[in-house]
């Protein structure tokens, strides 16, 4: 089946210094991959979409000078949070998207951070 | 960024009674339309896709779309206590687009 996962599965960092976190697709081939923040009060926000040999598509309020996305192939994608600060808390979820089933989004358990 | 916008924030409903949410997108594009539930602590899980207008039906869950009014509704029949959860509506353009998330409903359903 398709499984998405996700490391670190929470992390606590110093405010003002970075952490990276992972994204793998298991069992599909994910075309695109999507990463959310869902905050603490639960407004889930869309940061940028990525697809594999396009331009990485931030939305607004999100940069890549903050939030730098890797995706190399259709299984592995890594984003990371840069100078992070107390806004920057929350849940990562990072959705795959599936080739062949494209009304498919996976999510994986997401990346909790929390920053001190 | 908020393009989805749900109703209602909460809901509670008793066990074996029928929960409805709504969702409508402010964006008159949207042709695709996801719901997702989300238990405590857990990431969200597709329950339904619903892309055409009309009515969709798994067992317990029903979803409805006005394309014209770009409104979806889930609705969720004999609710039991493990339905209880966050309900997320999310809409896209097209079926290889972002795809935006409302801030959910929480349903809580009471034994």
């Amino acid at each position: 089946g398709a499984l998405v996962y996700q490391y670190p599965r929470r992390t606590i960092c110093k405010s003002g210094t970075s952490m990276r976190m992972e994204c793998q697709a298991v069992g599909f081939q994910a075309t695109s991959v999507a990463w959310y923040r869902q905050s603490p009060q639960k407004t889930f926000e869309l940061i940028a979409l990525s697809t594999v040999n396009s331009a990485i598509k931030y939305e607004q309020n999100f940069t890549q000078e903050k939030f730098p996305i890797s995706h190399p192939n259709l299984s592995f994608s890594s984003m990371t949070v840069l100078n992070a600060y107390l806004e920057d808390r929350g849940l990562y979820l990072c959705g795959a998207r599936d080739r062949d089933r494209a009304d498919t989004q996976y999510f994986g358990p997401g990346t909790r951070l929390l920053v001190l | 960024q908020q393009k989805v916008q749900q109703s209602p924030e909460s809901l509670i409903v008793p066990e074996g009674g029928m929960a409805s949410l709504n969702c409508t997108s402010s964006d008159r594009n949207v042709d695709y339309f996801w719901w997702y539930r989300q238990h405590s602590g857990k990431s969200p899980k597709m329950l339904m896709s619903i892309f055409s207008n009309g009515e969709k039906e798994e067992g317990r869950f029903t979803v409805h779309l006005n394309k014209a009014s770009l409104h979806t509704s889930l609705h969720i029949r004999d609710s039991q206590p493990s339905d209880s959860a966050l309900y997320l509506c999310a809409a896209s353009r097209n079926s290889n687009n972002r795809i935006f998330f409302g801030d959910g409903t929480q349903l809580v359903v009471k034994p």
